[in-house]
């Protein structure tokens, strides 16, 4: 079974505050690494798909970077607001995808 | 309105009596998908189907069931054989199951009393 970890598991900033968050993975076979953010009371929807080597993808104030030798992502949020409270999940994909257990983030006003 | 959609949201069973989650999509995606999720822990896959009368088994499949009659529906039916059948269930789909981005309904709250 494939292991996909994210750290932290929680994170509190304060409204303004940029953060980030990190996924590893392991790097063998690789074929494709995802982001989703799963707000309270909704469906996780996809953030980000990337499946190159030095991959970087943005979306607003959030981007994300995909270091496939070394097994890892990082997500990044610039200047984080209450609205981009949720967890995070990144997962890759062994047919199909496997997920880690998220960040779960609180941007306090 | 494009979607995937799971019902019901609550459910509540008696301990050892089958209940069947229901998951629709009208996307036309091939493959289809079933996740549990539990406190702290991440989602698991239960089933997954690539195509239409073909499923595979996740990494917790024991003690469910699934069918794949048709592209647009794949029912969990979570049997008495599941120990711990209390979680909360997500069902996804893909265009396949590549590189490409999963649409996940709003999940069933299942309840074993």
């Amino acid at each position: 079974i494939l292991n996909v970890e994210q750290s932290p598991q929680s994170l509190h900033v304060q409204e303004g505050d940029s953060t980030n968050f990190t996924c590893s993975f392991p790097s063998s076979n690789f074929y494709a690494l995802h982001w989703y953010r799963w707000e309270t009371a909704k469906s996780p929807e996809a953030l980000f798909v990337m499946t190159l080597n030095g991959d970087e993808k943005k979306k607003g104030q959030i981007s994300a970077t995909l270091n496939t030798k070394e097994g890892y992502s990082y997500l990044y949020i610039k200047g984080s607001q209450p609205e981009d409270s949720a967890t995070y999940l990144c997962a890759s994909l062994d047919t199909p995808l496997v997920f880690g257990k998220g960040t779960r983030l609180s941007v306090i006003a | 309105d494009g979607g995937i959609t799971q019902s019901p949201k609550y459910l509540f069973r008696k301990e050892g009596q089958n209940v069947t989650l229901s998951c629709e999509q009208n996307l036309n995606h091939d493959a289809m998908y079933w996740y549990r999720q539990d406190p702290g822990q991440g989602l698991r896959l239960i089933y997954y189907s690539q195509i239409v009368n073909d499923f595979q088994k996740g990494d917790i499949a024991e003690g469910y069931s699934v069918s794949r009659e048709k592209k647009e529906s794949f029912p969990l039916t979570v049997t008495s054989a599941q120990k711990n059948p209390t979680a909360f269930y997500l069902c996804a789909s893909s265009i396949d199951n590549l590189n490409t981005e999963a649409f996940f309904g709003q999940g069933t709250r299942l309840t074993v009393v």
